[in-house]
């Protein structure tokens, strides 16, 4: 079975300040790492996702996120949010094999103030 | 890019009736999938449908649930005696592959039973 973990249920940023938003997860099989986000009255989108190879991935919007194996970590992050990043932000994990289903963090809700 | 759509956008009905959620996947999409995502809470996996068939579902998809590709576009999920705790979004997905491709979310139904 797997499961995720968001550390926090809400990040306030000032605009064009970093921000990291914190992911953990728990799986016994190998899994592939996704981040999602879903903007007010609308579903949700990929940001980025993890499959293999190099740790560092690069998303959408300047968004990056680094896998961390021995930590069992992808933390998304971002140099300068904008307004517009306002959204709430799901971690997900999904397995290589054996299953259908991904699942999803309880979010993040990212809040950038001007 | 190509879109989930997903109708009504609201949807309110009585403690005990039906109700039937309609989505439109993307046309080259193999597999579909409904998540619901409770106010305040995680989104929850329902059920994945490949083949004509219900490939994988969670516990809470009990016998109340049910899932139908009546034509070649549509995929609906039926409610068939709403309780309050049922009241939430409802996602659909679709993706072209199984375990490394992304999910194309339609921008839900919200669901209110009374």
């Amino acid at each position: 079975a797997q499961s995720v973990t968001q550390l926090d249920s809400q990040v306030p940023v000032f605009e064009e300040a970093p921000v990291e938003l914190r992911c953990n997860y728990s799986s016994s099989v190998s899994v592939y790492l996704f981040w999602y986000v879903q903007y007010p009255n609308q579903g949700l989108q990929l940001l980025l996702k993890y499959l293999s190879g190099s740790t560092l991935v690069k998303g959408i919007n300047g968004f990056e996120a680094e896998f961390n194996k021995s930590q069992t970590s992808f933390h998304l992050r971002k140099p300068s949010v904008h307004i517009s990043d306002t959204a709430e932000y799901f971690c997900a994990v999904r397995p290589y094999t054996g299953g259908f289903k991904t699942i999803f963090g309880a979010g993040t809700r990212l809040f950038v103030k001007a | 890019e190509p879109e989930v759509t997903q109708t009504p956008s609201h949807q309110v009905t009585q403690m005990g009736q039906e109700v039937i959620l309609r989505c439109v996947p993307i046309s080259n999409h193999l597999y579909f999938y409904w998540y619901r995502q409770i106010l305040g809470q995680k989104v929850e996996f329902l059920v994945s449908f490949y083949n004509n068939e219900i490939s994988e579902k969670s516990e809470i998809f009990d016998d109340q649930f049910s899932v139908e590709r009546p034509d070649g576009s549509n995929f609906t999920l039926k409610i068939r005696s709403t309780k309050l705790e049922d009241s939430a979004m409802y996602f659909c997905a679709s993706s072209r592959g199984k375990n490394n491709e992304k999910l194309f979310f339609g921008s839900g139904t919200q669901l209110s039973v009374l």
